[in-house]
């Protein structure tokens, strides 16, 4: 499985838009790239998952450039209540063993 | 979907006794995952069930945890013999909806642990 590697910290300010990257140089063929969110005392909950190019749905945007050695997930004018930590999981995608890293914790201030 | 249930949300125990863990995953989810998550960390994947069939157990952290599905609807995860060190949140999550994909998981609230 693909080694991620993600900044520890990140702080933004409300309005703002926050870009998240990921690099994952070890990415196989027929992995995708899969983005959690996960609050304090809360299980992770899905965000986007993509495997080239640009994906969109009503929460974020996920950018993969041609090499796929990186993503970048892309929040739109954030919120405080979008202060989470960012896991950034790459498998297959019928992979059951999904194996999160440390993440990225995100900070939203006023 | 009522989403993934949890019990017991908290649980004390003392060093040495057995725990029992009890999941209910989304009731159209074939699927059901086991994690651990210690502070600071992500969560550690454990074990995986395709309905009551255990399709992946060699991520278990030793012969003290065992988890069963015996119906293919809920899940119980025991851990034996508890150690300081098995102090944790749990996670479980389900997935396999028909038109969702399995990458897609469900998480529920978690069972936090504490052994004293």
């Amino acid at each position: 499985l693909a080694k991620t590697t993600q900044p520890i910290s990140m702080d933004s300010y409300e309005g703002q838009e926050v870009n998240i990257t990921c690099s994952h140089n070890n990415i196989a063929t027929n992995d995708y790239i899969t983005w959690y969110q996960q609050f304090p005392s809360q299980g992770p909950r899905f965000i986007i998952q993509g495997y080239k190019t640009k994906v969109t749905n009503e929460v974020a945007s996920l950018f993969i450039p041609a090499d796929r050695k990186s993503s970048t997930l892309s929040l739109p004018r954030v919120s405080l209540s979008d202060t989470a930590v960012y896991y950034c999981l790459v498998a297959l995608p019928n992979n059951n063993d999904m194996r999160f890293g440390a993440g990225t914790r995100l900070t939203v201030k006023p | 979907d009522t989403g993934v249930s949890q019990n017991p949300r908290h649980k004390i125990t003392k060093r040495g006794q057995n725990v029992t863990f009890r999941c209910d995953p989304i009731s159209e989810h074939n699927r059901l995952y086991w994690y651990r998550q210690t502070l600071g960390q992500g969560p550690e994947f454990l074990t995986y069930f395709q309905n009551e069939a255990q399709l992946e157990k060699s991520r278990l952290l030793s012969d003290r945890f065992s988890a069963e599905r015996p119906k293919g609807s809920f899940s119980t995860l025991e851990i034996q013999r508890t150690e300081q060190g098995d102090s944790a949140m749990y996670l479980c999550a389900s997935s396999g909806r028909w038109d969702r994909p399995s990458y897609e998981q469900y998480f529920g609230p978690g069972t936090r642990l504490t052994v004293t």
